[in-house]
């Protein structure tokens, strides 16, 4: 069965300091993940994917997330945070096991401090 | 924006009602999903469509069933609402076919529902 487990609820940065928000995932096939955004009162907004490519993957805005097997994680990073990255931040798998899924984490509330 | 339509943005209900949300995907996707997102969480799968099928399911019962017409759009229903059925629901459409598995999904604004 597939999880995902998003290893802080919340994380406070300064701007102009770097960003990790945590994921860790499982899954039984080759799954896909995404990090998705989502700030108040708007919609959710694709970041990155990795689909088994590249296991550094560069998505919108200067994230990044680097895919690793061994240790079922998918963390994003950004190298400078800006006030507009405040925002609520979701890890997602998606696979084929049982029929397809796509599974959300609980979500990282990102704070950014001026 | 996306180019993911969803009627109505709002609806209000009363327990034991039930309810059809719409959706309309972005032009050239052929695969809708959806999600329920409770207040403070994140979205919960519900289900997906595609090629008018549904093709995988999670944990919700069978009172929450859809469709996908031969345009792609979608509809969710809803039998039997409960209190704990008010949430935001999401649709996301995708494009699946050949090697492109697992594509990326771009969601809609959503419908909040309330079940007074």
């Amino acid at each position: 069965a597939q999880s995902v487990t998003q290893l802080d609820s919340h994380v406070s940065v300064s701007e102009g300091t770097p960003v990790l928000l945590r994921c860790n995932y499982s899954s039984s096939y080759s799954p896909s993940l995404f990090w998705y955004v989502q700030h108040p009162n708007k919609g959710l907004q694709l970041l990155l994917k990795y689909t088994s490519a590249a296991t550094l993957v560069k998505g919108i805005n200067g994230f990044e997330a680097e895919f690793k097997k061994s240790e079922t994680s998918f963390h994003l990073t950004k190298p400078s945070a800006h006030m507009s990255d405040a925002a609520e931040y979701f890890c997602v798998v998606s696979d084929i096991g049982g029929g397809f899924k796509t599974i959300f984490g609980a979500g990282t509330r990102l704070f950014v401090k001026a | 924006e996306t180019g993911v339509t969803q009627s109505p943005t709002h609806l209000i209900k009363t327990r034991g009602q039930q309810v059809t949300l719409r959706c309309s995907s972005q032009s050239g996707h052929n695969t809708v999903s959806w999600y329920q997102q409770a207040l403070g969480q994140g979205p919960q799968f519900i289900f997906q469509y595609y090629r008018e099928e549904e093709n995988g399911r999670g944990n919700f019962p069978p009172r929450f069933s859809g469709l996908q017409f031969p345009n792609y759009s979608s509809e969710l229903n809803v039998n039997a609402l409960e209190l704990d059925d008010s949430a935001l629901y999401l649709c996301a459409s995708s494009f699946s076919g050949g090697s492109l598995r697992y594509n990326e999904q771009f969601f809609g604004p959503g419908t909040r529902l309330t079940v007074l």
